[in-house]
């Protein structure tokens, strides 16, 4: 199994430029989650889904967008980047809900710039 | 909404055990902790998690209060690749800031 994987690992964007980050698990979990990590900060859950076809806003969802066709992808959109977008993305799966007893399985994150 | 509160660092010395503290004051009853480690940049990875006994597992030792408000991650032997930033979730509650932990020569 690969677990999670992101693509692409490094981009740089300008203002205004709109792209689309990767996110495919091949575990078959329900679960998907999106995470931001500015620099020294902890981890911000921007969205997640609890299955094909559902998704919800997590705590800072503004200026994102994300899809859920497919139990293995969950991607994430940026319309117009702006440089507060500038942070490290992590994705992460799992077989049940946050909090009951199953863990989350971390891709290696996309390192995104703004300029 | 669920909050977990860790101290921001700490120093261990080589060999000697690391015990990092996490308060989880709004878990509720059916809700697991979790602990997580993130070194460097990369993505954070899975230590252990419990309900309500304590647990052991190759990595570390999790040890909760009777009241389960409170938990207390223990690494037995530090390295100093256990330099990292480790996460306390209880319940619902999302990453935070997590304590940083540096273990030095």
């Amino acid at each position: 199994n690969a677990g999670v994987t992101q693509t692409p690992k490094f981009r740089i964007l300008k203002i205004g430029q709109s792209m689309t980050l990767q996110c495919t698990q091949d575990m078959n979990h329900n679960y998907m989650y999106w995470y931001r990590q500015d620099p020294g900060m902890g981890l911000k859950l921007i969205y997640y889904s609890v299955g094909a076809g559902i998704t919800d806003k997590g705590e800072v969802p503004n200026g994102y967008n994300v899809s859920r066709s497919t139990t293995e992808d969950f991607p994430l959109r940026l319309e117009l980047a702006a440089p507060s977008q500038t942070s490290v993305y992590f994705c992460a799966s799992s077989s049940r809900a946050w909090g009951s007893t199953d863990t989350q399985y971390f891709g290696p994150g996309t390192r995104l710039t703004v300029l | 909404d669920a909050k977990t509160t860790q101290p921001t660092s700490m120093d261990c010395a080589e060999g000697r055990a690391a015990n990092l503290p996490c308060n989880h004051s709004t878990i509720s009853g059916n809700e697991y902790v979790y602990w997580y480690r993130q070194i460097h940049s990369q993505g954070p990875q899975y230590i252990i998690h419990g309900l309500k006994n304590n647990e052991t597992n190759e990595m570390a030792s999790l040890i909760i209060t009777e009241d389960r408000k409170s938990s207390t991650l223990i690494l037995p032997h530090a390295t100093l690749r256990d330099t990292a930033v480790y996460y306390c979730i209880g319940g619902k509650s999302t990453f935070g800031d997590g304590t940083t932990l540096t273990v030095k020569p």
